[in-house]
Parts: C-alpha cells; sequence; structure tokens
C-alpha cells in the first residue's frame, strides 16, 4: 500500500520562503508530483520529480529523496495568491497505476 | 475552451435520487478518473479508467458507478444518493506515459459541487 504524509496548515509571511514537506512510503516509486489547488477549484500541475534532486521552476522548487522517501516543495518571494492547498501525489511503478494523492496542506500567507 | 469539463457544476439533490455527473475531455487522452474530495480527506479515488473498454474501481466505490462511453466521456452515477455524498467531485484524464522519463500529469476539470439533503 502507499501511505502520504503532508502537514495539514501552514502559516507564512508575504515575501517570505516556506517549505512544504511530504513523506511517502510506497512499494515501488515511479515519481511525486505537486500540486496546487486553491479553493473550490481544480487542483493545477506544478511539478515532477523522479530523480534525486531539486527541479527549479521560477519561484517553485521541488526536491526528492528518494532513499529518505521525501519530498518538498519549496515557494519564494511569497504572494498573497499563494494562499491555496498544495498536494503531493505519488506515482507507483506499473503502467496502470493511478496517483495517490495526499490530503494536501493548506498554506495560508499573510501581510 | 477549456479542455476538461463538467457538467453540472452545482447539483443539490435529496436522498434516493439517481444522479449523473458527466465529464467531457478534449485533450485526446484515453486515460479518465473520478475524484471525490472532502475537507481534511483530500482526493480519493473512486473510479478510473484507462481506456474505452476498462473500468476499474478506486478507493471509495461503493454507491458510485461509471460508465466510459467515449475516448472523451466518463460519467459518474450515484444510484441512490445519500447525505455523506455530499462533496467536490472532480474529473481529471492524462495521457498514458511514454519513455522512462514521461510523466503524464493528471488536467482536472473545474469540479462539480454535489448536495444531497
Amino acid at each position: 500500500g502507499q501511505n502520504i504524509d503532508q502537514p495539514t496548515e501552514m502559516t507564512a509571511t508575504e515575501g517570505a520562503i516556506v517549505q512544504i514537506n511530504c513523506t511517502y512510503q510506497t512499494s515501488g516509486f515511479n515519481g511525486l508530483f505537486w500540486y496546487q489547488q486553491h479553493a473550490g477549484e481544480a487542483p493545477t500541475f506544478l511539478s515532477y520529480n523522479v530523480l534525486d534532486g531539486l527541479e527549479e521552476k521560477g519561484r517553485f522548487s521541488s526536491f526528492l529523496s528518494r532513499s529518505k522517501g521525501y519530498s518538498y516543495l519549496l515557494l519564494k518571494e511569497l504572494q498573497m495568491k499563494d494562499s491555496a492547498s498544495y498536494l503531493c501525489a505519488v506515482k507507483s511503478l506499473g503502467g496502470n497505476t493511478p496517483l495517490v494523492f495526499g490530503k494536501g496542506t493548506r498554506l495560508s500567507v499573510i501581510a | 475552451d477549456a479542455d476538461v469539463t463538467q457538467t453540472p457544476r452545482n447539483r443539490i439533490t435529496k436522498t434516493g435520487k439517481r444522479i449523473m455527473l458527466e465529464c467531457s475531455q478534449t485533450k485526446g487522452h484515453d486515460r479518465m478518473y473520478w475524484y471525490r474530495q472532502d475537507p481534511g480527506l483530500g482526493l480519493r479515488l473512486i473510479y478510473y479508467s484507462f481506456d474505452v473498454k476498462d473500468i476499474n474501481k478506486g478507493e471509495i466505490s461503493d454507491g458510485y458507478s461509471v460508465s466510459r462511453q467515449a475516448q472523451a466521456k466518463f460519467s459518474l452515477s450515484l444510484e441512490s444518493a445519500i447525505p455523506n455524498q455530499t462533496a467536490l467531485y472532480f474529473c481529471a484524464t492524462s495521457a498514458e506515459g511514454r519513455g522512462a522519463h514521461s510523466y503524464n500529469e493528471q488536467f482536472f476539470g473545474p469540479g462539480t459541487r454535489l448536495t444531497v439533503l
């Protein structure tokens, strides 16, 4: 089976940096996704990691350590519009296995 | 135009009624999914289909059924709605991954907010 853990809520200040962690346990890892979801809206794709290391994309970066079953999403220069839920999702080996999503981390950016 | 559409966007119904939620996509993807989302519980997979002839149960399929009418259409039915099926329902699609590093991310529809009284 799979188990994915993320903090439920986080609060950070506009202009600051925040790191959202995700730990996972899976039999056969084949990639990790981060999605952003604003309240009442659809999740939208942010990043994908399958190899160890940091992937940078503008203000957002995502890190993966497969040996530790650990990923984080790093948001820099926080803006009020970054207030949203951030979902970690794991892909397992096997072409016909759907993603498993964590419960999400609700980030509030305050002035 | 949206690539993944869901109808209706909002629905209020009564206990015991049959409800159908529809999903259409223009992305040409073979794979389609239905999720429900409840506060504090995240996205939970109800059913998924990897092609027109393939239907699979997800984590929480009891009380639901699906129909894959065509590559572009995937419908979710609640045969006899009950109040604890009140939730936000999302349809999603993805391409089949090809190559060592293709990741075929999921694209989500805008959601259907269902309330069962």
